[in-house]
């Protein structure tokens, strides 16, 4: 079974730019969760998907959001970009009670 | 709220050492307990879990106990290879689904 998939792996954005990043979850799986995870604040929930609705949400600016589709594919966009949205970004796609992750994506923002 | 407190690194071992990165937490109820692991320039990988007190999770020669009683859940081996340097990452599932991880423990291990 193909694990958690990411795109892209690595993007360069400059401040002000937005940015679209995708996760495809473990077939099967229905709920997608986003991370940001940085040396200085480690790993930090952002939002959760499931069957296309969000189900949680952790305390990021309203510049952070996400969506599901109906393949359970998951995208999360940040607007206007600061310097220290600069983060590796993680999905994880999960059953009931495991959290699967895939390799993330590396945000730098210049 | 609920929290996750893991000791801070890095640990540095010799090969054939014995490793324990301690892990207690803050709690609501009876939270699903993780450790993950995460190697350089890669995603997190689950490593054990433990769903009830007493429950043990073990893999690839790792084990923690859920303890109830000390709110921990320690992670051990006995004899660590150089294979093992990585960050790992205790973490619990609130009630509502939410993961709560730990900062992380950078292991290092020498030949």
């Amino acid at each position: 079974k193909a694990g958690v998939t990411q795109t892209p792996r690595y993007l360069i954005k400059t401040r002000g730019q937005q940015v679209t990043l995708s996760c495809s979850p473990i077939s099967g799986h229905r709920s997608v969760s986003w991370y940001q995870q940085t040396p200085g604040q480690g790993l930090q929930f952002l939002f959760e998907y499931f069957s296309e609705t969000q189900r949680n949400k952790g305390n990021f600016p309203g510049r952070f959001s996400g969506r599901q589709f109906s393949n359970s594919r998951s995208e999360m966009n940040v607007s206007t970009l600061e310097l220290g949205d600069s983060a590796l970004y993680l999905c994880a796609s999960s059953t009931s009670e495991t959290q699967y992750f895939g390799p993330g994506t590396r945000l730098l923002v210049l | 709220g609920d929290s996750v407190t893991q000791m801070e690194g890095p640990v540095t071992l010799s090969e054939e050492a014995f490793l324990t990165i301690n892990c207690t937490y803050t709690a609501t109820g009876y939270p699903s307990l993780f450790w993950y692991v995460q190697y350089p320039g890669e995603g997190l990988q689950l490593l054990l879990k433990a769903t009830k007190a007493d429950d043990k999770g073990s893999n690839k020669g790792f084990e923690a106990t859920y303890r109830k009683e000390t709110t921990s859940f320690h992670l051990e081996k006995g004899s660590v290879q150089v294979s093992d340097s990585a960050v790992y990452f205790c973490a619990l599932q609130t009630r509502d689904d939410k993961i709560i991880f730990g900062k992380g423990t950078r292991l290092h291990i020498l030949p």
